[in-house]
């Protein structure tokens, strides 16, 4: 059974950084997408970016190109997440999702990290 | 990067009867290799979403068959056969064709409740 594990709710101050894990399970980590999806509160869902684990090619939104760093250790089946300095608009749920193969659909989705910013 | 719009926005519906969500992108979803790589989520209140359908049509294991998707090219519908109390929450169309040119890109969402 496919399953991604994220890591628990953080709650962070302006300024601080924070990285968030995926962990897969069930399938080969190292032949699928990992990407990470944005839902601020009340609203919809935006694509972050994603990553192939098998050789660490990454790909960023123009959106959150330079605000976030994603990356994966494929020897742990983990994908991260991370902020250098978070701000309080990065308050949102992040979920970590997997793409069918080198298909281009997301067809897991993990259950969510929700992080919160507040001085 | 393409602009996927839905429509409605909100859809409340009488239990037992079908609803229809539409969703249109702003460029051809066409993929160079064929496929179409439009999907349809759903997120039930407080949970992640959860994949439906994919490659327009294509039913996820484990989803209900009342639930189907039809379109080709710029224009999509997902289609609900008959309501059940289960079905209420947000519903999103999401487009993997411009990837890794450019983004995924998600609907606004249709919030689907009964009357």
């Amino acid at each position: 059974e496919v399953q991604l594990v994220q890591s628990g709710a953080e709650v962070k101050k302006p300024g601080e950084s924070l990285k968030i894990s995926c962990k897969g399970s069930g399938y080969s980590f190292t032949t699928n997408w990992i990407g990470w999806v944005r839902q601020m509160p009340g609203k919809g869902l935006e694509w972050m970016g994603i990553i192939w684990p098998g050789d660490s090619d990454t790909r960023y939104s123009p959106s959150f190109q330079g605000q976030v760093t994603i990356s994966a250790d494929k020897s742990i089946s983990t994908a991260y997440l991370q902020w250098s300095s978070l701000k309080a608009s990065d308050t949102a749920m992040y979920y970590c999702v997997r793409t069918g193969g080198a298909e281009l659909y997301f067809d897991y989705w993990g259950p969510g990290t929700l992080v919160t910013v507040s001085s | 990067d393409i602009v996927m719009t839905q429509t409605p926005l909100s859809s409340p519906v009488t239990l037992g009867q079908p609803a229809s969500i539409s969703c249109r992108s702003s460029q051809s979803l066409v993929h160079s290799d064929g496929n179409t790589y439009l999907s349809w989520l759903q997120q039930r209140p407080g949970q992640p979403p959860r994949l439906l359908i994919y490659k327009i049509s294509n039913r996820f294991p484990g989803v209900p068959d009342r639930f189907s998707g039809s379109g080709a090219g710029t224009f999509f519908t997902l289609k609900i056969s008959r309501v059940e109390a289960e079905d209420v929450g947000v519903y999103y169309c999401v487009q993997g064709t411009q990837f890794p040119a450019t983004s995924y890109t998600f609907g606004q969402g249709t919030k689907l409740e009964i009357k």
